[in-house]
């Protein structure tokens, strides 16, 4: 089946810096979305992406949608300490009623004060 | 205020004892989807439901079982048959055909004692 590749699965930061994760694919997604899930909570939706080379952002966040189609990008600047907890990326091939969404294993981020 | 609502949050299983999970939305979304979720393994779908009265195997059913009997509602049964219920919980819906966007609950969190 289609996987999404992330990592590292772990990542440390100091508060201030900026930090960038990205998803891979070996299939052609046509939506990808990026997600953070906070301890204990479901996550929640950060930015959508519906077309190849889109460039998207949501306060400190800026995400892209390859030009491939076959992988995606979230920046986060300036970190702070709420920043902490797992992004996931998500993708949809959008090819039928029965396709549906993948997700990437998560990258957890833990930012030092 | 419109969203998806888990019940309960912290839930405990015993030995051959069957628990089932609640899953109520308000959004008036079509599809609803069950996630487990295990450290480091990311978000796997046990079973989703596109339309009232139909439902689908994800890639990790056995062992669960759900019903659709409500647009607003998709209980997940965690039977006896799984022996490794222990796992983070996690319901989502989205709109048939739209954005492809899930949207999910707070989570149940099921522990075996």
């Amino acid at each position: 089946g289609q996987q999404l590749n992330q990592s590292p699965q772990s990542m440390f930061i100091q508060e201030g810096e900026d930090v960038s994760m990205n998803c891979t694919s070996s299939s052609i997604f046509n939506t990808w979305l990026w997600y953070k899930q906070d301890p204990g909570e479901g996550p929640v939706l950060l930015i959508a992406l519906y077309k190849a080379g889109e460039l998207t952002s949501n306060g400190r966040l800026t995400a892209q949608f390859g030009i491939t189609r076959k992988d995606s990008f979230l920046n986060i600047s300036a970190s702070i300490p709420s920043d902490v907890g797992i992004y996931f990326c998500a993708g949809h091939p959008n090819t039928g009623a029965n396709s549906k969404l993948t997700f990437g294993k998560g990258i957890t981020l833990s930012v030092r004060p | 205020d419109g969203g998806i609502t888990q019940s309960p949050k912290y839930l405990f299983r015993k030995e051959g004892q069957n628990v089932t999970l609640s899953c109520e939305q308000n959004l008036n979304h079509d599809a609803m989807y069950w996630y487990r979720q295990d450290p480091g393994q990311g978000l796997r779908l046990i079973y989703y439901s596109q339309i009232v009265n139909d439902f689908q195997k994800g890639d990790i059913a056995e062992g669960y079982s759900v019903s659709r009997e409500k647009k607003e509602s998709f209980p997940l049964t965690v039977t006896s048959a799984q022996k490794n219920p222990t796992a983070f919980y996690l319901c989502a819906s989205s709109i048939e055909g739209g954005s492809n966007i899930q949207y999910f609950g707070a989570g149940t969190r099921l522990s075996v004692l």
